[in-house]
């Protein structure tokens, strides 16, 4: 079965400082992979997609995550924090085989302090 | 902001009534999926329509059920609600199992 854990439901850091979000991932073939964000009172919104093509994969918003099958992790990094980033982050696994199903992690809240 | 729209916003509701929830999907897509996302967790699969079909289902009672209109929007109806039903409620859409873009939910609170 697929799933993805959340290492960490909390994470807070200072503004300007690097984000790392931990996500370890389960699956019995090359999996999709996924990071949205949800800020408060608002809808999902995708920030990158893994789909086997290259291992380091580009977001929105100076996000990018790394796609490790050593690991069977995906962590979601940023360089510097802005204030504009605190929200719930989300890292998802797709089940395929006819349709098209989001698995969805716990959820880590991210903090942004000044 | 995605194409996708749901209404209404807001819904209070009595334990052991019906509701019904509705999404327009993005232009162009024609699959439309329903997320059930309770207070602190991530959401979870309710089921997926394609051209009109529910086409995967997770793990909801049959008192969950859904539509989808030719024009590929949808309706979530939840009968004889219960408590544990209060969640946001949220629409998703992609064409066929591309990339799945959310709606802004709907917040059912059942007292």
């Amino acid at each position: 079965a697929q799933s993805v854990t959340q290492l960490d439901s909390h994470v807070s850091v200072s503004e300007g400082t690097p984000v790392l979000l931990r996500c370890n991932y389960s699956s019995s073939y090359s999996p999709s992979l996924f990071w949205y964000v949800q800020h408060p009172n608002k809808g999902l919104q995708l920030l990158l997609k893994y789909t086997s093509a290259a291992t380091l994969v580009k977001g929105i918003n100076g996000f990018e995550a790394e796609f490790k099958k050593s690991e069977t992790s995906f962590h979601l990094t940023k360089p510097s924090a802005h204030m504009s980033d605190a929200a719930e982050y989300f890292c998802v696994v797709s089940l395929s085989g006819g349709y098209n199903k989001l698995i969805f992690g716990a959820g880590t809240r991210l903090a942004v302090h000044p | 902001e995605t194409g996708v729209t749901q209404s209404p916003t807001h819904l209070i509701k009595t334990r052991g009534q019906q509701v019904t929830l509705r999404c327009s999907s993005q232009s162009g897509h024609n699959t439309v999926s329903w997320y059930q996302q309770a207070l602190g967790q991530g959401p979870q699969f309710i089921f997926q329509y394609y051209r009109e079909e529910e086409n995967g289902r997770g793990n909801f009672p049959p008192r969950f059920s859904g539509l989808q209109f030719p024009n590929y929007s949808s309706e979530l109806n939840v009968n004889a609600l219960e408590l544990d039903d209060s969640a946001l409620y949220l629409c998703a859409s992609s064409q066929g199992q591309g990339l799945t873009y959310f709606g802004p939910g709907t917040r059912l609170t059942v007292t």
